[in-house]
């Protein structure tokens, strides 16, 4: 399988600022999926990047708000915009792999 | 539209004990059916998948049924340690989706 890391790990942040979150997977990955996972609750897919395509987003969630990016097929960047207090949560990127799925570590986002 | 329930929300036993959590999907599409351990300040890690075609997989002290006219599926665990102490997210995934239940925390006492 291959290994996910996250950038950052955690982060403190300002209501109205943005921060964009680094995905890096050691292997080449078709797609690559990014998860929102608020605290206490499941996982909630926001949207698949596709290398070389705009990303697909799930119901509910839009491209100005979580801006998605997928150079390579490496790596992959989703940005908070705008942040609220409501957008604090764990934000996990992760791959298939054959017909198994792995996550990433995940960024601990607090927005005060 | 399609959805997994899982309970209990909160499971707590003894060490040496058994843990069983249970999970129920709508989607009769599904066919993948895995489970995931996240520890604290840690992404949710596969621990054991099952397949449609299969009723009953094990892998050492976990193990997974799998009941497809009932549309349920349960995680045993036997002989619990502390280290288990985790959140455990059952999923169900059919064509390109996966979804998954809602957790349950489980809480080994030592």
């Amino acid at each position: 399988s291959a290994v996910i890391s996250q950038k950052p790990s955690r982060d403190i942040c300002q209501r109205g600022t943005s921060l964009t979150i680094q995905c890096q997977v050691d292997s080449q990955v078709t797609m690559m999926f990014w998860y929102r996972q608020q605290p206490g609750q499941s996982l909630t897919l926001i949207a698949t990047a596709n290398q070389g395509s705009e990303a697909t987003y799930e119901s509910g969630f839009v491209i100005d708000k979580f801006p998605i990016s997928r150079p390579n097929l490496t790596f992959s960047t989703l940005t908070v915009s705008n942040m609220s207090p409501e957008d604090s949560s764990i934000y996990l990127c992760s791959h298939w792999t054959g017909e198994t799925q792995y996550f990433g570590p995940g960024t601990r986002l607090l927005v005060l | 539209g399609e959805n997994v329930e899982q309970h209990p929300s909160t499971l707590s036993v003894q060490e040496g004990d058994s843990a069983v959590i249970k999970c129920t999907y709508s989607d009769s599409a599904s066919n993948y059916f895995p489970w995931y351990k996240q520890e604290l300040g840690k992404g949710p890690q596969l621990i054991i998948d099952i397949r449609s075609n299969v009723g009953e997989k094990k892998d050492q002290r976990i193990a997974v049924t799998l009941n497809k006219t009932a549309k349920h599926f349960s995680l045993h665990i036997t002989e619990t340690q502390p280290e288990d102490s985790a959140v455990y997210f059952c999923a169900a995934r059919g064509g390109f989706k996966t979804i998954f239940g809602a957790g349950t925390r489980l809480f080994v006492k030592a």
